[in-house]
């Protein structure tokens, strides 16, 4: 258990949804990172956050948006939902800016 | 071409067999990390390196910076050891750009 939670764990939704996927990242750990993983791409990197501010930016599509809240944990919500937005969703933690990550259990969203 | 190449892409072994997987990078980085990746989709970071060698258990991975380079070993291999490996490098800020992934099944 890495102590990052996410949920939910599986999301089945239609075409044309939104839908918002919950991080808690470690207890005390200030940056929280999300990745997609799709069979036809593999793991990409999409957002960092940092104490509430957005660090880094990957290949995050328009149609998504993430936040962190004051408690530290992060949602991504994603909108008008393809079926290429089937995939597993990862987030992990770090306690700063770098480091080690520490995975969650990833939430696997299927759109149909 | 991507940033990011392991190889191989399977490898199966019998327990008890040295195992070692490479990756190679073309992009200058700031640290190299080693996940696995369980049939039930859960990873889990083995290494972060920046130079040189780390060692945990049977597991061991080096660094060559010079030749953009990386190679995890598991020495002793069983069983239990059967998951993907994903090698991945840390670039601009702390972004992870990952490699394809190596399935690595170990039989008994």
């Amino acid at each position: 258990d890495s102590g990052v939670t996410q949920t939910p764990k599986h999301l089945i939704t239609a075409t044309g949804q939104r839908v918002t996927l919950r991080c808690s990242p470690r207890s005390g750990d200030l940056s929280v990172y999300w990745y997609q993983q799709s069979l036809d791409q593999g793991l990409q990197f999409l957002i960092q956050y940092y104490n509430g501010e957005e660090r880094a930016k990957g290949n995050i599509l328009e149609r998504f948006s993430a936040q962190q809240f004051p408690d530290l944990h992060s949602e991504l919500n994603l909108s008008s939902l393809e079926l290429g937005d089937s995939a597993l969703y990862f987030c992990a933690s770090t306690p700063q800016l770098k480091g080690t990550q520490y995975f969650g259990p990833g939430t696997r969203l299927l759109v149909l | 071409k991507n940033e990011v190449e392991q190889s191989p892409q399977n490898l199966t072994a019998q327990e008890g067999e040295f195992i070692t997987i490479n990756c190679s990078y073309s992009v200058g980085i700031s640290a190299l990390h080693w996940l696995q990746q369980h049939p039930g989709g859960g990873i889990v970071s083995l290494f972060m390196l920046s130079s040189g060698k780390k060692k945990h258990g049977r597991l061991i991975a080096t660094i060559n910076i010079q030749e953009k380079h990386s190679s995890l070993h598991i020495t002793a291999s069983h069983p239990r050891d059967s998951a993907v490996y994903i090698c991945a490098v840390e670039t601009s800020g702390s972004r992870l750009t990952f490699g394809e992934g190596t399935q690595l099944t170990v039989n008994p």
